[in-house]
């Protein structure tokens, strides 16, 4: 069965320094794996997608994540933290065809 | 504009009266699925429809059913709700089925208490 863990539940960083939330997967094959950002009292919004097309990926408001099989994982990153990148995270895989799997979050908080 | 509605997006309601929150998406996405969003738990799949008349359940189906008669709607209906049930749901829609690269959108979500 397919799963996902997010390292960490709560992130700190000072405005203007870099952001890592980490994700790490497992899966049996080739996996589908996604970023979705939810700020306070919002829906989810996705940020990025690995299609198997690039290991590197990018996606909105200036984050990336890279995908590495050998250490399965596909941690989010960006270079410069902004206030209104404070949210909740979420690292997701596609279990088969239909099936979401979300791991637990990661809350970000900007501090300035 | 694209979307995914659900209401109603707040409900009160007491032990064991039934009720239904709605789900539309006016995308023509074969696939609907709810959510159910807890405390430190992130988002449980409740249940998923890849098609109209296909459903199938997610990891927390216990206590919900739902239906999909036409393409546009997925109602999630509590038969009698529990204090258990309390929580944020979401609904989201994708195309097409089987296409593993494609994303899902998620609607506003639907708080719910159940007294």
């Amino acid at each position: 069965a397919q799963s996902v863990t997010q390292l960490d539940s709560h992130v700190s960083v000072s405005e203007g320094t870099p952001v890592l939330l980490r994700c790490n997967y497992s899966s049996s094959y080739s996996p589908s794996l996604f970023w979705y950002v939810q700020h306070p009292n919002k829906g989810l919004q996705l940020l990025l997608k690995y299609t198997s097309a690039a290991t590197l990926v990018k996606g909105i408001n200036g984050f990336e994540a890279e995908f590495k099989k050998s250490e399965t994982s596909f941690h989010l990153t960006k270079p410069s933290a902004h206030m209104s990148d404070a949210a909740e995270y979420f690292c997701v895989v596609l279990s088969g065809t239909y099936k979401y799997i979300f791991g637990t979050g990661t809350r970000l908080k900007v501090l300035a | 504009e694209a979307q995914v509605t659900q209401n109603p997006r707040y409900l009160i309601t007491v032990t064991g009266k039934k009720l239904t929150v709605t789900c539309s998406q006016n995308m023509n996405h074969e696939y609907m699925s709810w959510y159910r969003q807890d405390p430190g738990l992130g988002l449980r799949q409740i249940y998923y429809s890849m098609n109209v008349e296909v459903t199938d359940k997610g990891d927390v189906p216990e206590g919900y059913k739902v239906s999909r008669k036409e393409k546009r709607n997925f109602p999630l209906i509590l038969e009698s709700p529990s204090p258990n049930q309390t929580s944020l749901y979401f609904c989201a829609s994708s195309f097409p089925s089987g296409a593993s690269y494609n994303e899902q959108f998620f609607g506003p979500g639907t708080r719910l208490t159940v007294l």
